[in-house]
């Protein structure tokens, strides 16, 4: 069965400073990987997405996710974290069967301090 | 312009009553999805419907029953409402044609909370 991991509750990170939030994967076949953000009383907003191809992958608000299949991982990083990044991110894994449904890791809630 | 809207936003209503949410996506969208976040802000599917057709029911009770009138509109409604039915009640819809892997977006929630 697919299943994604987020070992970190919580992710405290200054401004300015690099922020990654660590996300592991399992699946029988290939992967195909999401990142969301939501923000307090908000729903989710889709960051980026892992399908194919370069193992790195850009997104929405200066994110970006390194892909690698050895480590089964897709961690979320920026390289400059803004206050307004504080916020609650999921990692997600599409399911291999036809509803293509999305199975969501915990959560990892991001800090950043000013 | 919202994409993917649920009304109400807040719904508070007492044990054994009967209500519904309503889910309605501008987007051209052919499958619909609800989603459940519990209080430790776990997200588990609970229903999805593609053309207005019932593809997944992952264990939910019967006591919830979706209904899907066109392809634009998925609603929820719930009978004898139980304590543990409080959470947040999220919809999301995906394009199919194009690709498998489109993302999903999902609309703002709706918090019902069970007394």
């Amino acid at each position: 069965a697919q299943s994604v991991a987020q070992p970190e509750d919580q992710v405290n990170v200054a401004e300015g400073n690099p922020l990654t939030v660590k996300c592991t994967y399992s699946v029988s076949g290939n992967p195909y990987l999401f990142w969301y953000v939501q923000y307090p009383n908000r729903g989710l907003q889709f960051l980026l997405k892992y399908i194919t191809g370069d193992n790195l992958v850009k997104g929405s608000y200066g994110f970006e996710a390194e892909f690698n299949k050895s480590q089964t991982s897709f961690h979320l990083k920026k390289p400059s974290a803004l206050v307004s990044d504080s916020a609650l991110y999921f990692c997600a894994v599409r399911a291999e069967d036809s509803s293509y449904k999305l199975i969501f890791g915990s959560g990892t809630r991001l800090l950043v301090r000013p | 312009d919202t994409a993917v809207s649920q009304t109400p936003k807040y719904l508070v209503t007492q044990m054994g009553n009967d209500k519904s949410i309503k889910c309605e996506q501008n987007l051209g969208h052919d499958t619909m999805y609800w989603y459940k976040q519990d209080s430790k802000k776990f997200l588990k599917i609970m229903f999805s419907y593609n053309n207005k057709e019932l593809i997944i029911n992952e264990t939910v009770p019967n006591r919830f029953s979706p209904k899907s009138p066109d392809k634009a509109h998925l609603n929820l409604h719930i009978n004898s409402l139980e304590l543990g039915d409080s959470a947040v009640y999220f919809c999301a819809s995906r394009r199919t044609g194009g690709g498998s892997y489109n993302e999903q977006f999902f609309g703002p929630g709706t918090r019902l909370t069970v007394l």
